[in-house]
């Protein structure tokens, strides 16, 4: 079966600091994407950030990076500098390419304290 | 490009009702995917339609049904509405094999 974990439920950090969010997710394929999304209260889910699995170098975009460890299959999305309007829910996904199916995981709450 | 848009956004029903929600993908994206969101189960996938066709289809009961027209615009249906449909049903839309993007969501409540 194909699964995405995701280890924390909930998280917080100190504005401007970084913050890591674990992901780690299961299957035989090999062809797959794997994505972040952010969920913020009561607003609409958007994507932050998008790997190949094929692509060994980790995806960045400005203040979000990724940790993509293959092998491991483990998934983690950096944030430096947090920011305010960082505070969401967080869930990360896994899309079998074959399949043509998304797989996602239960969400990490991020709080962001001033 | 207008992004994903479902209307209503905020809906009041009562059990035993049904209830047809509405989404209209991003211009080009042939693929609509629905999901139910609630804070206890988090994102449960309900099914996909690619091309007017189901695609794949998630673990919920036959009251819960969909369709998509030719524009690929897609509408969800649930019959005899019970208290435990009462969620955010969200709407993603996405090219034939890409990024998923979501619509703000229909907020469903079964009193």
């Amino acid at each position: 079966a194909q699964t995405v974990t995701q280890s924390q439920p909930e998280m917080s950090v100190q504005e401007a600091e970084t913050v890591t969010l674990s992901c780690t997710y299961d299957t035989s394929e090999s062809d797959y994407y794997l994505f972040w999304y952010k969920q913020p209260p009561s607003r609409q889910m958007i994507l932050v950030i998008r790997q190949e699995a094929y692509k060994q170098q980790n995806a960045t975009e400005n203040r979000f990076s990724v940790n993509f460890q293959k092998a491991a299959k483990s998934f983690s999305l950096k944030i430096s500098d947090s920011q305010l309007g960082d505070a969401a829910m967080y869930f990360c996904a896994c899309l079998l390419y074959n399949f043509n199916k998304f797989y996602f995981g239960s969400g990490t709450k991020l709080n962001v304290k001033p | 490009k207008a992004g994903v848009t479902q209307t209503p956004r905020y809906l009041i029903k009562t059990r035993g009702q049904q209830v047809t929600l509405s989404c209209s993908p991003i211009s080009g994206h042939r693929s609509v995917s629905w999901y139910q969101q609630t804070p206890g189960q988090g994102l449960q996938f309900l099914f996909e339609y690619f091309s007017e066709t189901q695609r794949n289809k998630g673990n919920f009961p036959g009251r819960f049904s969909g369709r998509q027209f030719s524009n690929s615009r897609s509408e969800m249906n649930v019959s005899t509405l019970e208290l435990g449909d009462s969620a955010l049903y969200l709407c993603a839309s996405r090219q034939s094999t890409d990024t998923q993007y979501f619509g703000p969501g229909t907020r469903l409540t079964v009193l």
